[in-house]
């Protein structure tokens, strides 16, 4: 079956790190275009993240200097390492696969609940 | 980042009624503009892409039009399961979205 699959969502305390993994299963991500997306409890979406085919990386202005993506080939597995988080943070953490090399985003995993709370 | 704005965030219409939804982007992105139904508790689903295109599998019932700054979702016949939120994306910076569009069933 063709699917991604979120992991890693917790809650957490501010200042504390994360890592979400996404695996994909029934194809190759390697070639692909993979993202983060975000959205809070009652709230709209928002773009976080997205690593290119050779491995370029963009980030929101948000997360930028706190939020890292890369993946793994060999596992087929795209990660989002997130430090100093913070509570507008929170959010259910979707990846989503990008059509060839743009950001439409045809495929969508069920996402993981990241809540920053002391 | 290029803005995007929805129109109206809210809407409630009758089984069978025709429905547009309305995106403006911030500039010109020519016709790279996506649409996304999201049903509660569900991640997004691809609708539209590139402005009219049809994602496989959806229902003919929904189509996209415009270019530039201004664009339209349509569902032609609305049914039941369209209730969702629906959300425009622009595909030709880095992507942005939409504040999305609450549609209920009156």
């Amino acid at each position: 079956e063709v699917q991604l699959v979120e992991t890693g969502g917790g809650l957490i305390q501010p200042g504390g790190s994360l890592r979400l993994a996404c695996a994909a299963s029934g194809f190759t991500l390697s070639n692909l275009y993979i993202s983060w997306v975000r959205q809070a409890p009652g709230k709209g979406l928002e773009w976080v993240s997205i690593i290119y085919s050779d491995g370029t990386t963009h980030y929101a202005d948000s997360v930028k200097g706190r939020f890292s993506i890369s993946k793994d080939n060999s596992k087929n597995t795209v990660y989002l390492q997130m430090n100093s988080l913070r509570a507008e943070d929170t959010a259910t953490y979707y990846c989503s696969r990008a059509i060839t090399i743009t950001t439409i985003f045809d495929l969508w995993g069920r996402g993981t609940l990241v809540t920053v709370s002391s | 980042d290029i803005q995007m704005t929805q129109s109206p965030s809210s809407l409630a219409a009758s089984v069978g009624d025709r429905v547009t939804i309305t995106c403006r982007a911030g500039q010109n992105i020519i016709t790279y503009l996506n649409w996304y139904q999201q049903k509660p508790g569900k991640a997004p689903k691809l609708l539209i892409y590139s402005g009219s295109n049809l994602q496989s599998g959806v229902p003919s019932r929904f189509s996209g039009s415009g270019s530039g700054t201004d664009f339209t979702l349509t569902i032609s016949s609305l049914q039941p399961e369209d209730v969702a939120t629906y959300y425009c994306q622009q595909s030709y910076t880095h992507p942005s979205f939409g504040q999305g569009t609450s549609l209920e069933i009156k």
